[in-house]
């Protein structure tokens, strides 16, 4: 069965810095999120994306976030400098078209912030 | 604005037993209803999800759950569970004109032999 995966499955990082986390969707799917995890925490929606532009984000999501689809497979959550409170378990999910398509999401991966 | 409580943060149960996980929502439209499973170190995995229809639904695993309008609940339920079913169960639920997804905070599910 096709997967979402995501690449690294552990970041670890010096605050202040850029960070780029990596996902390959299912490949026909055409709906792409972002959802964080902070430890102990309820799992909490970020951004969603579709046709090339972001559909809904949440208040999370400032201007330190940033998402993009650089070529027909990858989907990138970037964030741009680093704070403490970042640390978290990052997951990518993806559906295909259909309002009732379930979202598939990857294994995630831990961004740990120094 | 929409809202998942699952009330029980653990719940232990001797294996072969039966268990009820349980969720309610808040919406004020009509909603798509999930439950997922998060196995140590593993990612988010979709157990049954609720669509319309019967009000009955059977994922993975031998779990299934029932949506009930009236008490605004979607409770998980397993009637013999086995040590595999370690994990935290999330209860979701999504607005049909939305595309995020609003989580619960989680049910730790414990099996003892």
């Amino acid at each position: 069965e096709p997967e979402v995966t995501q690449t690294p499955s552990h970041q670890v990082t010096q605050m202040g810095q850029e960070v780029i986390l990596r996902c390959v969707p299912i490949s026909n799917h055409l709906y792409f999120y972002w959802y964080r995890q902070i430890l102990g925490q309820k799992v909490e929606f970020l951004v969603s994306f579709y046709n090339n532009e972001i559909s809904e984000k949440s208040e999370i999501f400032d201007d330190q976030f940033s998402v993009e689809r650089p070529d027909g497979s990858n989907f990138t959550l970037k964030i741009r400098s680093t704070k403490l409170e970042d640390s978290a378990m990052y997951f990518c999910a993806s559906n295909g078209a259909g309002d009732n398509q379930p979202q598939h999401f990857g294994d995630g991966t831990r961004l740990s912030i120094l | 604005a929409q809202s998942v409580t699952q009330l029980d943060s653990q719940v232990p149960v001797f294996e072969e037993a039966p268990v009820e996980l349980r969720c309610n929502y808040s919406s004020s439209v009509s909603v798509y209803l999930f439950w997922y499973v998060q196995y140590p170190n593993q990612g988010l995995q979709l157990l049954l999800k609720y669509l319309s229809g019967s009000t009955l639904v059977k994922g993975i695993n031998g779990f299934e759950a029932e949506f009930n309008k009236s008490q605004t609940s979607f409770h998980l339920r397993k009637p013999s569970v086995h040590i595999s079913d370690t994990a935290e169960y999330f209860c979701a639920v999504r607005e049909s004109s939305a595309s995020k997804i609003i989580f619960g905070s989680g049910t730790r599910l414990s099996i003892r032999p």
